[in-house]
């Protein structure tokens, strides 16, 4: 199996542009989370999906993040309008309900 | 929110050494793993372990879920060893979210 494949693996933006990240889980996998890692705060998770419907979104930080999953092998991340605090790496994540596996991550520059 | 530990936060080593890396959490789980970050950002799998003791190669893990710990043992250390250990757990009520903690950064020196 390839993993979890995530895309682009860098984006840099200017603040205010609209920012979406890519994921596609490792197939037959039914749970997909995206988390995000930063200096100050760590790896935190911002949303997940079971059978692509969201389970828990508490995570995300503001109305500005959303996220879809249209189908089992594919998700998106989007951030309008991006700030420069939104400056990460976001990774996504895929699990058959126990050991989540990790994609490489998207590093996230916003100027 | 359920508090995971992780000591020592930096470790150097000359290659060859042995050491023992900790993870204590605060409330009941359902789930422990251990990643390994490597300098890349990658985070690569090591153990899926709740309870029991697994080993893999130079490395085995041990937890004691009553006793709210986990320990990582890395044997004979190389300098692809270098990187953050992060364990992470899913508390027993807390569905499927994994909760990180701070990690603790590896440094091997040859």
């Amino acid at each position: 199996d390839a993993g979890v494949i995530q895309s682009p693996r860098h984006e840099v933006t200017e603040m205010g542009q609209e920012v979406t990240l890519r994921c596609k889980p490792i197939s037959g996998h039914d749970y997909l989370f995206w988390y995000r890692q930063t200096m100050m705060r760590g790896l935190e998770l911002l949303i997940y999906f079971n059978n692509n419907v969201p389970i828990d979104d508490s995570g995300m930080p503001e109305d500005r993040f959303s996220a879809k999953m249209p189908n089992a092998s594919f998700s998106t991340l989007k951030i309008q309008p991006s700030e420069p605090r939104d400056s990460a790496v976001y990774f996504c994540a895929s699990s058959a309900s126990t050991e989540q596996y990790f994609g490489p991550g998207t590093r996230l520059t916003v100027t | 929110g359920i508090q995971v530990e992780q000591s020592p936060p930096d470790l150097i080593l000359q290659e060859g050494a042995n050491s023992t890396l900790r993870c204590n959490f605060s409330d009941s789980v359902n789930n422990l793993q251990w990643f390994h970050q490597n300098p890349w950002g990658q985070l690569i799998n090591l153990f899926y372990i709740p309870s029991g003791t697994k080993q893999n190669g130079r490395l085995s893990a041990t937890t004691v879920a009553t006793e709210r710990y986990s320990l990582l043992y890395i044997s004979s250390s190389q300098t692809t060893d270098s990187g953050v250990y992060f364990c992470a757990v899913v508390l027993a009520t807390g569905f499927q979210k994994l909760v990180f903690g701070t990690g603790t950064r590896l440094l091997v020196s040859p």
